[in-house]
């Protein structure tokens, strides 16, 4: 079974610095999608940035990049020039490729963006 | 397009009572899903629906949890016999099947079992 591992329960940011957002999995499938998706509080997720498997280059969209390291199953997410309405829980997910493409999810890392 | 909705937001209910949510996707998307969220975790998968048929249900919790999406349209969720430990936020996504398939998510239904 596919298995998604985030080890930061907690993270937090000076506004206008970088962060990275840590993400693992587990699977024996070679044909996937990875997704971070933001979940801000008492609103619903959004999705932020989204990685196929088969593409070698990183994903970006405006300040989020991913650095995505297939061969050891990482899938890390930066955050540049963070901004107050970056705070939000952001949860790293995996679908194989297959009918349905059902999302697994991690179980979240809270970022804090101090002003 | 106006997302995805899901009604109600909230529900209080006491244990041993049926509870029944909807969720209406977007227009265009013929594939519709359903999590569960827990304080403090992460989304898991409960089934999904491509049009009407439900193609994957074998992650529903018990036999007490169905689901039905009878025109390909809105999706509805029952829990019979609620029990506490049923008390979570419900979620439910759509997209549409494809190269993409990205699935975008409603605000949630939280439970509330007492």
């Amino acid at each position: 079974a596919q298995t998604v591992t985030q080890s930061q329960p907690e993270m937090s940011v000076q506004e206008a610095e970088t962060v990275t957002l840590s993400c693992t999995y587990d699977t024996s499938e070679s044909d996937y999608y990875l997704f971070w998706y933001k979940q801000p509080p008492s609103r619903q997720m959004i999705l932020v940035i989204r990685q196929e498997a088969y593409k070698q280059q990183n994903a970006t969209e405006n300040r989020f990049s991913v650095n995505f390291q297939k061969a050891a199953k990482s899938f890390s997410l930066k955050i540049s020039d963070s901004q107050l309405g970056d705070a939000a829980m952001y949860f790293c997910a995996y679908s194989f490729n297959n009918a349905g493409n059902m999302l697994t999810f991690g179980g979240g890392t809270r970022l804090m963006v101090k002003p | 397009d106006t997302g995805v909705s899901q009604d109600p937001r909230h529900k209080i209910t006491k244990r041993g009572q049926n509870v029944t949510f909807r969720c209406d996707p977007i227009s265009e998307h013929n594939r519709l899903y359903w999590y569960r969220q827990t304080l403090g975790q992460g989304p898991e998968f409960l089934t999904y629906f491509q049009n009407e048929a439900q193609l994957e249900k074998s992650r529903l919790l018990s036999d007490r949890f169905s689901a039905e999406r009878p025109k390909g349209s809105f999706s509805t969720l029952e829990i019979q016999r609620t029990e506490q430990g049923d008390s979570a936020m419900y979620l439910c996504a759509s997209s549409l099947a494809g190269a993409t398939d990205t699935q975008y998510f409603g605000p949630g239904t939280r439970l509330t079992v007492l």
